[in-house]
């Protein structure tokens, strides 16, 4: 069965840093790329960026280049998404997702930034 | 960036057949655009249901259709149930691992 598990919520100041994770099971890990989109309160999908495990080949949307970092560590078949510096506009939940098709999502990390 | 465009809400009676519909601002959407459809419900994770313009995953129900149509992706329901009250989503592959979601459309089933 196919599963991708992501870390519990967060509750940061503005300014920290914060790495957020999603762990996958049930297929090849670096045969597929990973996706992470973001979604605000009350609104709707963003795409953020994919990468792809096997190479660390990544891209991002030119809204979230620079902003954030994606990253994997294949031997614990995980994904990271990463920022060094937080803002209250970071808050919202983000879903990791397998592949262009993006058919399997992980449940969703609600990451809250306020002071 | 390109804007993928959505309709904001549409209503549907329980038992009738709705067309939802993504366009492109740079143009007429086809299959090399890659179309894919998701649908969303209230606290839970999107959940895809149509991926290369009309393929369908081996969990979608058979109500859910994915063609184009006059230069835009479109997704039709049939025989819609109230559990299809959602919200979808279609996605666009933009090229070069660009990919860009829609506004999303509101789907009431009353």
């Amino acid at each position: 069965e196919v599963q991708l598990v992501q870390s519990e919520a967060e509750v940061k100041k503005p300014g920290e840093s914060l790495k957020i994770s999603c762990q996958v099971s049930g297929y090849s890990f670096t045969r597929y790329w990973i996706a992470w989109v973001r979604q605000m309160p009350g609104k709707g999908l963003e795409w953020m960026g994919i990468i792809y495990p096997d190479d660390s080949d990544t891209r991002y949307s030119p809204s979230f280049q620079g902003q954030v970092t994606i990253s994997v560590d294949k031997s614990i078949s995980t994904a990271y998404l990463q920022w060094s510096s937080l803002k209250a506009s970071d808050t919202a939940i983000y879903y990791c997702a397998r592949g262009h098709d993006t058919d399997y999502w992980g449940q969703g990390t609600l990451v809250t930034v306020s002071s | 960036q390109t804007v993928v465009t959505q309709e904001p809400s549409l209503t549907v009676s329980p038992g009738g057949t709705v067309t939802l519909t993504c366009a492109s601002s740079t143009g007429a959407v086809t299959s090399d655009d890659f179309p894919n459809w998701y649908q969303q419900k209230p606290g839970q994770a999107p959940r895809a249901l149509i991926y290369s313009t009309s393929t369908k995953h081996s969990w979608t129900p058979a109500r859910f259709s994915g063609s184009l149509l006059g230069g835009q992706a479109a997704l039709t329901l049939s025989g819609v149930q109230p559990e299809d009250e959602a919200e979808y989503y279609c996605l666009l592959h933009l090229g070069d691992a660009q990919l860009v979601f829609g506004g999303g459309t509101k789907l009431t089933v009353l």
